[in-house]
């Protein structure tokens, strides 16, 4: 059964709109983040999310908000979509949010923007 | 700006024959070190955990940590096919949070 779920695996939108990509997992872990890969870029952190409490956020842009309403839930709003949002998103979670600790991920979704 | 650089870009080898993948960092103060495989379309599976310098195993894959050299290495002992996949490098650097900073990749091909 898989740990962590994101949901849809594909996403289509289009210029302007607004999306939210769902994360849940089923570890019992107390961090969860966020990642961006694109065709571009290499894998990189967005947000860190420790005890539903925001620990760190990399992203320069207000349009991606992350939303904790679970302990195990951290979604991630994305508004005013441009093309260049097209990418693969992968949620992540661990133990705790120290140094040492693995981070497992979930499948990503694929967000393509019109 | 914490940087990982990984080498090469593409690997092709015979099944069989071990494959090197390698990985350098900006840091010398980084103590956590990942090797991810992401086959296509698919989330990142962990392959080894290094923390400090020598080597740490993992059935067929072995990491290679040289702190001084700024530098840790992957090896696959007999690849196979299946193992064909992209290779992510992670580093965690001592800044205070937790974030991996991850490499651009070596795609693998293992050809029978």
């Amino acid at each position: 059964d898989p740990k962590i779920i994101q949901k849809p695996k594909y996403l289509v939108a289009v210029t302007g709109s607004e999306k939210i990509l769902i994360c849940e997992q089923y570890l019992g872990h107390n961090a969860m983040y966020w990642y961006r890969q694109s065709a571009k870029k290499p894998l990189e952190f967005m947000f860190s999310y420790s005890y539903q409490k925001l620990m760190d956020n990399q992203t320069a842009s207000s349009r991606f908000q992350p939303q904790s309403s679970k302990k195990n839930h951290l979604d991630l709003q994305i508004t005013a979509l441009k093309p260049d949002d097209s990418a693969t998103y992968f949620c992540a979670s661990s133990q705790e949010s120290d140094f040492y600790a693995e981070q497992f991920f979930g499948p990503g979704t694929r967000l393509t923007v019109l | 700006q914490q940087k990982v650089q990984q080498s090469p870009e593409s690997l092709t080898v015979s099944e069989g024959a071990m494959a090197s993948l390698n990985c350098t960092f900006s840091d010398g103060t980084s103590n956590n070190f990942r090797w991810y495989r992401q086959h296509s379309a698919k989330g990142l599976e962990v392959l080894v955990s290094i923390f400090s310098d020598g080597e740490k195993e993992e059935g067929r894959f072995t990491a290679h940590l040289n702190r001084a050299n700024l530098h840790v290495s992957l090896h696959i002992r007999e690849p196979q096919p299946s193992d064909s996949a992209v290779y992510l490098c992670a580093v965690s650097f001592n800044t205070g949070n937790y974030k991996y900073v991850f490499g651009a990749g070596t795609r693998l091909k293992v050809i029978a």
